[in-house]
């Protein structure tokens, strides 16, 4: 079964200032995705970043950026030039697909993002 | 296109009751995936439907159930509650929900309390 563990429960960044957070997970599968969701206070989740295993090249959205390490089953994010819309809770998440179809989805705990002015 | 949308918003029942809570996708998506969060879990996924029928399970007992309409909202119900079952409900939808790379596109959720 796949896990994926987010080791840092709570993280703190100065505003305008650049944060990573950090996502390990175990597989058996080589073609899976990697995803990093947002949710703020409100509770709407939304995705902010999407990583293809089969792709080498780090995905980038804007200020976010993922690292990528396909070997070491490691997926973390980094938030440059921080902004206080960016705390949140950030989720990472690995889905694939099997054989008959059938979606897999595993979540990690979780890490709440401070954004100190 | 308006976003997915979840009924009731916050709901108190009583051990031992159901409840049944409601999704709907935004227009034209036909995958509704089902979770429960909390603090101490993270997110789990509950189910998978896709045109009406149940694709995908995760490792929930029978209490939970779930189904899809023709119109692709979706329904959860939770049967005999338990104190365990307070949660953060999330549906989420996706237009295939044949691909993993699929952006899923979440609703603001159901706040149980099961007392």
């Amino acid at each position: 079964a796949q896990t994926v563990t987010q080791s840092q429960p709570e993280m703190s960044v100065q505003e305008a200032e650049t944060v990573t957070l950090s996502c390990t997970y175990d597989t058996s599968e080589s073609d899976y995705y990697l995803f990093w969701y947002k949710q703020p206070p409100s509770r709407q989740m939304i995705l902010v970043i999407r990583q293809e295993a089969y792709k080498q090249q780090n995905a980038t959205e804007n200020r976010f950026s993922v690292n990528f390490q396909k070997a070491a089953k490691s997926f973390s994010l980094k938030i440059s030039d921080s902004q206080l819309g960016d705390a949140a809770m950030y989720f990472c998440a690995y889905r694939s697909y099997n054989s008959g179809g059938y979606q897999k989805v595993t979540f990690g705990i979780g890490t709440k993002l401070q954004v100190i002015p | 296109k308006a976003g997915v949308t979840q009924t009731p918003r916050y709901l108190i029942k009583t051990r031992g009751q159901q409840v049944t809570l409601s999704c709907s996708p935004i227009s034209g998506h036909r995958s509704v995936s089902w979770y429960q969060q909390t603090p101490g879990q993270g997110l789990q996924f509950l189910f998978e439907y896709f045109s009406e029928t149940q694709r995908n399970k995760g490792n929930f007992p029978g209490r939970f159930s779930g189904r899809q309409f023709s119109n692709s909202r979706s329904e959860m119900n939770v049967s005999t509650l338990e104190l365990g079952d307070s949660a953060l409900y999330l549906c989420a939808s996706s237009s295939r929900g044949l691909a993993a790379e699929e952006t899923q596109y979440f609703g603001p959720g159901t706040r149980l309390l099961v007392l």
